[in-house]
């Protein structure tokens, strides 16, 4: 079965420090991953998507397939980046997300 | 455009009373999905509606729970009998399309339900 593990409920980093916030996945194809991220009293919203390899907010993700992992990754964390970091998996030509539990980040000043 | 929207964003019943939840998606788009957060866990996808149709509700729990999504108005997740395991956060989110590389699922505030 499908399976999204985020092994950290929560990461504490100072501002200006390099952030990464682990994901790892079970599955035997080929996966869509995806981030999406909760700020305070906001709704869910991707942050970012491995196919378009894109950077957003200074994040980035690498989608490792021999690890399964897809890390987020920043190298220099700023306050407004406190929030809930979500993992998803997408099976290919399915709908449905998988999701893991959720890491909560917090940046100190 | 308003974003999907959501409503109660907060509802207290007592068990055994019914809860509905309602969700109006994105303009433009026609594919809803419910997802229930428990404490402490992630989402888990219940169902998967177009207009009129339930499409996979896989996740959906087989008594108490409903979805509906009519030709007008909103999408209704329908829970009976509620009972305290139902206290949780709901989260629905719309798309334009389904599946696809490039498909995005954008989600709502979601509704806390609380059962007494």
């Amino acid at each position: 079965a499908q399976r999204v593990t985020q092994p950290e409920k929560l990461l504490s980093v100072f501002k200006g420090a390099p952030v990464e916030l682990k994901c790892n996945y079970s599955y035997s194809g080929s996966p869509e991953l995806f981030w999406y991220v909760q700020y305070s009293r906001q709704r869910l919203q991707l942050l970012l998507r491995h196919i378009s390899r894109e950077s957003i907010k200074g994040f980035t993700a690498d989608l490792n397939k021999g690890e399964t992992s897809f890390h987020l990754k920043k190298p220099f964390a700023q306050e407004e980046d406190s929030a809930m970091y979500y993992c998803a998996l997408r099976v290919v030509s399915n709908y449905q997300l998988i999701w893991g539990a959720g890491t909560k980040l917090i940046i100190k000043p | 455009n308003a974003g999907v929207m959501q409503n109660p964003r907060h509802l207290v019943r007592r068990r055994g009373q019914e809860a509905r939840l309602r969700c109006s998606p994105m303009k433009g788009h026609s594919h809803v999905y419910w997802y229930r957060q428990l404490p402490e866990e992630g989402l888990k996808f219940m169902v998967y509606l177009q207009k009129e149709n339930i499409i996979d509700e896989s996740g959906m729990p087989k008594e108490r729970f409903s979805a509906e999504f009519p030709k007008e108005g909103p999408s209704i997740l329908r829970i009976q009998q509620v009972v305290r395991g139902d206290s949780a956060a709901y989260f629905c989110a719309s798309s334009r399309t389904s599946g696809g590389p490039q498909e995005t699922q954008y989600f709502g505030p979601g509704t806390r339900l609380l059962v007494l």
